[in-house]
């Protein structure tokens, strides 16, 4: 079965400790994104990555690190300078399209939680 | 630019009942419009999208959508409300030539379906 996996389920963070979320696909996507949800608004845009090696900040990109090394993988760093990283992070995949533009869905993770300790 | 509002933060209606949740868009170019759900403690999945051919658009579980370009709508319905479909929905848009970003995401709708 094709899909996307996030690791953890649940996280906590520590005060000045940076964290690395988990995000692999098999549906041999060429492009993947992370988001952020908060209570009560829409995913915001982090990072994307429309092929290996590269990516791009998206609209909340301060604070967070990511790698593209492989296709199937695109983890995400929270480092300390995320003042705010309580939230539910969302890891999503799509048939790759012109930067910048994509009439096909995308297809999302379970999430990942953090807390802060 | 591009702008997707969801019209309503929160939507209640009875089991059997049609359900309407709306959203408007705002877009510079032909757009594509998606909704999806989320039920709680997990990811989005799509339910429809339109892509400029038929202006009405059949999803999954029951939902359709029309598109409606005189009146930038793009509203989902379903005929008869079941207690499964209570969940966040959102409704997103993708715009052409709109440079970094990809998609843009309603801040969404709650669905409470009573019994």
């Amino acid at each position: 079965d094709g899909g996307i996996t996030q690791s953890p389920k649940y996280l906590f963070r520590k005060e000045g400790q940076n964290v690395t979320l988990s995000c692999e696909q098999n549906l041999n996507h060429d492009a993947m994104y992370w988001y952020r949800q908060d209570p009560g608004q829409g995913l915001r845009l982090i990072y994307y990555s429309q092929i290996v090696n590269d990516f791009q900040k998206g609209d909340i990109a301060e604070g967070y690190s990511v790698s593209r090394e492989k296709k199937e993988s695109f983890p995400l760093t929270v480092t300390s300078a995320q003042k705010n990283p309580t939230a539910f992070y969302l890891c999503a995949s799509s048939i790759g399209g012109r930067l910048g533009y994509s009439n096909q869905p995308q297809h999302f993770g379970d999430g990942t939680r953090l807390s802060i300790l | 630019a591009q702008s997707v509002t969801q019209l309503d933060s929160h939507v209640s209606v009875s089991e059997g009942t049609p359900v309407l949740l709306r959203c408007n868009y705002s877009s510079s170019y032909s757009p594509s419009l998606f909704w999806y759900v989320q039920h709680p403690n997990k990811g989005l999945q799509l339910l429809l999208k339109y892509t400029s051919a038929a202006t009405l658009v059949k999803g999954i579980n029951g939902f359709e959508a029309e598109f409606k370009k005189s009146e930038t709508s793009f509203h989902l319905t379903k005929p008869s409300a079941h207690m499964s479909d209570a969940a966040e929905y959102f409704c997103v848009v993708s715009d052409r030539g709109t440079g970094r970003r990809a998609l843009t995401f309603g801040s969404g709708t709650r669905l409470q379906v009573q019994p």
